[in-house]
C-alpha cells in the first residue's frame, strides 16, 4: 500500500523567508514522487517530480525537493518566499509495480501556504 | 494547446437529481481519473479508466457512475444516491507510463440547492 503524510495543514512565512513543506511517504516499491500546487478554484499544477536519478529535484517557480530514501521523505523547499507562492500544495506518490493501476496517485491532505508581507 | 477541459465550472443540484460533469482531453492519454476534493481531505479517487470501455471503482465510488465510450471523454454522473455531493471535482489524465505526471482540469464545483 502507498500513502502520503504532509506534516502541517497550514504553514505561514514572511515574504523572503525560507519555505519548507514536509512530505513523508510509504511505499513498498521504489516510488515516483510529485509536488503539485493549487490556486483557489483551479486544478493542480505540477511543481516537480522525482522518478529516478538525482535525488535533488528542481521545479518551477524556484521550488526544489530532495528525495531521501532512508527517511522516506520528499520535502519541498524554496529559499525565499514570494507573495505569489500563497496556495495549497499537495505531495503525491505512485509507483511502477506490476499489475498496479497505471499512474494512480496517492495524495497527502495538502498544506496551505500563507505568505505575509 | 493540449489539455483537459472540465465543464461546467459551477453546477447546482436539486435534491433527488442526477447531474453529469464533463471531462474532455485532447492529450491522447489512455488513463483518466475523477477525484473529489473536500477541505482538509486532499484528493480522493472516485473512478478511473485505463482504456476505452473499461473503468474501475476508486476509494469513494458509492453514489457516482462513469462511462468511457471514447478515449477523449470520461463523464462523471453524481446520482441522487450520493447524499453529500457538495465538493470540488477534478478530472485528470496520464499517458502510458506511471513516471509521468497527471494532468488536471480546472475542476467543477458542485453545490446543493
Amino acid at each position: 500500500a502507498q500513502s502520503v503524510t504532509q506534516l502541517g495543514s497550514h504553514v505561514s512565512v514572511s515574504e523572503g523567508a525560507l519555505v519548507l513543506l514536509r512530505c513523508n511517504y510509504s511505499s513498498s516499491v521504489p516510488p515516483y514522487l510529485f509536488w503539485y500546487v493549487q490556486y483557489p478554484n483551479q486544478g493542480l499544477q505540477l511543481l516537480l517530480k522525482y522518478t529516478t536519478g538525482a535525488t535533488l529535484v528542481k521545479g518551477i517557480n524556484g521550488f526544489e525537493a530532495e528525495f531521501k530514501k532512508s527517511e522516506t521523505s520528499f520535502h519541498l523547499t524554496k529559499p525565499s518566499a514570494h507573495m505569489s507562492d500563497a496556495a495549497e500544495y499537495f505531495c503525491a506518490v505512485t509507483s511502477e509495480s506490476g499489475g498496479s493501476t497505471l499512474g494512480r496517485l496517492y495524495f497527502g491532505r495538502g498544506t496551505q501556504l500563507t505568505v505575509w508581507p | 494547446d493540449g489539455g483537459i477541459t472540465q465543464s461546467p465550472k459551477y453546477l447546482f443540484r436539486k435534491e433527488g437529481q442526477n447531474v453529469t460533469l464533463s471531462c474532455e482531453q485532447n492529450l491522447n492519454h489512455d488513463a483518466m481519473y475523477w477525484y473529489r476534493q473536500d477541505p482538509g481531505q486532499g484528493l480522493r479517487l472516485i473512478y478511473y479508466s485505463q482504456i476505452v470501455n473499461d473503468f474501475q471503482k476508486g476509494d469513494i465510488a458509492e453514489g457516482y457512475s462513469v462511462s468511457r465510450e471514447k478515449k477523449e471523454s470520461f463523464p462523471l454522473t453524481v446520482t441522487s444516491a450520493q447524499k453529500n455531493p457538495t465538493a470540488f471535482y477534478l478530472c485528470a489524465s496520464i499517458g502510458q507510463t506511471s513516471n509521468q505526471p497527471q494532468h488536471f482540469g480546472d475542476g467543477t464545483r458542485l453545490s446543493i440547492l
